[in-house]
């Protein structure tokens, strides 16, 4: 089955923790998306990926880190050092930077106890 | 920069109804407009594109570059097009896709 895999689904973690969100395609796309969306906010991006071993930040990279050591994967760590962690957020991918089509995954729910 | 608004945050019209959800952009030059769609436990995924100019499951969007506003249209609302729409915003560089707010259409029977 094709597409973005995002793992977990739900995750709860305490204050001062990091956490890593998974996020893989087999679509053999080569730009990869974080975003993270709140209600009434919409989506807003934290990072995104052009090509492996490149990133670049969005506009809520504060507190996030990311990699992109493989093609088909874009891990998301949320560190400690974001202060409002508890949000839905989306992985994406697209064919190549050059195009608005974005093939989003189903999503993984942080919550901050 | 570039910018989306969408000025409805929640959108309630009865089946059979005309549909307009409206989106506003702010960008110096040629952007590429998008329509996503989330329906109910579903992905977000993409509804329409401005430079296709087609129609999607009955929705309609043009590009209205003097009020720069690509407003999606449906002259009869079904309630299967109940969802969570967002609309997007690509600059010519590409890469960077903006979104709007989202605006949750509840079409009633």
């Amino acid at each position: 089955d094709g597409g973005i895999t995002q793992s977990p689904k739900y995750l709860f973690r305490k204050e001062g923790q990091n956490v890593t969100l998974s996020c893989e395609q087999n679509l053999n796309h080569d730009a990869m998306y974080w975003y993270r969306q709140d209600p009434g906010q919409g989506l807003r991006l934290i990072y995104y990926s052009q090509i492996v071993n490149d990133f670049q930040k969005g506009d809520i990279a504060e507190g996030y880190s990311v990699s992109r050591e493989k093609k088909e994967s874009f891990p998301l760590t949320v560190t400690s050092a974001q202060k409002n962690p508890t949000a839905f957020y989306l992985c994406a991918s697209s064919v190549s930077r050059n195009t608005g089509e974005l093939f989003f995954g189903e999503g993984s729910r942080l919550t901050v106890l | 920069a570039q910018r989306v608004t969408q000025p409805e945050k929640l959108l309630s019209v009865f089946k059979g109804a005309p549909v307009e959800l409206k989106c506003n952009y702010s960008y110096s030059g040629s952007p590429e407009l998008f329509w996503y769609v989330q329906y109910s436990r579903q992905r977000l995924q993409l509804l329409l594109r401005h430079i296709s100019r087609e129609s999607i499951k009955g929705f309609t969007a043009d590009l209205n570059k003097g009020e720069t506003s690509f407003h999606l249209k449906k002259p009869f609302a079904q309630e299967e097009d109940s969802a969570m729409y967002y609309c997007a915003l690509s600059g010519t560089s590409g890469s960077r896709l903006t979104f709007g707010e989202g605006t949750q259409l509840t079409v009633n029977p």
